[in-house]
């Protein structure tokens, strides 16, 4: 199995351009976490989905971020427009609901710079 | 507001037994705790989880006492390999919502030296 996949991996954008981040989870995982982290404010839960239904999106910072998952193999974090202080890792997991516990396979993050 | 608190960093030499608490006052009553590895430039990796008393698997121990409002993260016999940062990840009631949600600790730089 090749892991979550994230793409792309490195992301350079000016403030006020539409950014979308994609992510493909372990295949017969139900369920997908989108995460942001910064030095400032460590590793934030943005919005996770169950069977392609978003659960819990309270993490999601403001309006100019949206996510969506189409179907069991792709989700994508969308923001716009841009702004500096979005710059961040942002890292997509994924997990089979319904087990016990909290064992999420991370992918390896994009890393999003607005300048 | 519900805070997930861990030590800042630690410092070890190899061959030494480390030891990592967090503190999760207001764990959700389901709630499992879980404890993640992070290496430089990649993803969290799961290490271990535990919802009471002890756990052991063949990297780490995991003790959790009776009111579970912390945890330890126990790692035996440490090498350089092992320098990363640990994180605990509990599901915590926010009092301000009323809602439950995930939350990672603020994590914990370890240095292990030769």
């Amino acid at each position: 199995d090749a892991g979550v996949i994230q793409s792309p991996r490195h992301e350079v954008t000016e403030m006020g351009q539409e950014v979308t981040l994609r992510c493909k989870p372990i295949s017969g995982h139900n369920s997908l976490f989108w995460y942001r982290q910064t030095m400032m404010r460590g590793l934030e839960l943005l919005i996770y989905f169950n069977n392609n239904v978003p659960i819990d999106d309270s993490g999601m910072p403001e309006d100019r971020f949206s996510a969506k998952m189409p179907n069991a193999s792709f989700s994508t974090l969308k923001i716009q427009p841009s702004e500096p202080r979005d710059s961040a890792v942002y890292f997509c997991a994924s997990r089979i609901e319904g087990g016990s516990g909290n064992e999420q396979y991370f992918g390896p993050g994009t890393r999003l710079t607005v300048t | 507001l519900a805070k997930t608190t861990q030590p800042i960093s630690m410092d070890s030499y190899e061959g030494q037994e480390v030891n990592i608490t967090c503190s999760h006052n207001n764990i959700a009553t389901n709630d499992y705790i879980t404890w993640y590895q992070q290496f430089p430039s990649q993803g969290p990796r799961f290490i271990i989880q535990g919802y009471k008393t002890k756990v052991t698997n063949e990297v780490a121990s995991l003790f959790i006492p009776a009111d579970r409002k912390s945890s330890t993260l126990s790692l035996p016999r440490v090498s350089l390999s092992d320098t990363a940062v640990y994180y605990c990840l509990v599901g915590e009631y926010h009092m301000d919502t009323g809602r439950r949600a995930l939350t990672f600790g603020s994590g914990t730089r370890l240095q292990v030296q030769p």
